[in-house]
């Protein structure tokens, strides 16, 4: 089945730097790529995603990446603010038995 | 206002009992999902279920069983096989296409007291 390793574990950046999240998947029949934050004692909320037709998307600060030769995609965060300071967790579907597979999570902390 | 509601938010169960978790979504989704989070970790799958009156186990199903009598419910029942219960479950639904989006409730912390 499908498998999602996410680094790294732990991030700490400065306010105003960029953050960089990366995963990888092993199933290359997964199409389906999103990226999660979650707060303290809340649910996952989505924030960007990515289908594999195409490569690359955007939205203000966030971006992701997907390389679908390499099976890897990531998360760019630019210009950290403090409230982006959370859980982050990347996600393949689409795979075997049509899954929502998730990475470990990456602990993103933005200094002021 | 549409979304996915979980049930309670906290949930309190002596060892040997059998306590169920709810999961309800008004956004017309076919599949429905349920996870475990435990302290610092990812989330991992117990069941999922892409249609009605039928569902299939995840990675981690021992110890729990489900039941999806209607579109809109997607219960967990958290046996007493299961040896570690104290976690943080979440429910999520989903279109049921390979490249759409799950939407997650607020999710149940249970504790074993």
């Amino acid at each position: 089945g499908e498998n999602v390793e996410q680094h790294p574990s732990t991030l700490s950046v400065q306010e105003g730097d960029s953050a960089v999240i990366k995963c990888t998947y092993s199933d290359s029949a997964s199409n389906y790529f999103p990226w999660y934050k979650q707060e303290l004692g809340k649910g996952p909320q989505l924030i960007i995603d990515i289908r594999s037709n195409v490569g690359e998307k955007k939205d203000q600060r966030i971006a992701v990446t997907l390389n679908k030769t390499a099976k890897h995609f990531s998360l760019h965060i630019t210009e950290t603010q403090p409230e982006d300071s959370a859980v982050y967790f990347c996600a393949a579907k689409g795979g075997y038995g049509n899954k929502l597979v998730f990475g470990a999570g990456t602990i993103l902390r933005v200094k002021s | 206002d549409g979304g996915i509601t979980q049930s309670p938010k906290y949930l309190f169960r002596k060892e040997g009992q059998n306590v169920t978790l709810s999961c309800e979504q008004n956004l017309n989704h076919d599949a429905m999902y349920w996870y475990r989070q435990d302290p610092g970790q990812g989330l991992r799958l117990i069941y999922y279920s892409q249609i009605v009156n039928d569902f299939q186990k995840g990675d981690i199903a021992e110890g729990y069983s489900v039941s999806r009598e209607k579109k809109e419910s997607f219960p967990l029942t958290v046996t007493s096989a299961q040896k570690n219960p104290t976690a943080f479950y979440l429910c999520a639904s989903s279109i049921d296409r390979r490249d759409t989006e799950a939407f997650f409730g607020q999710g149940t912390r249970l504790t074993v007291v």
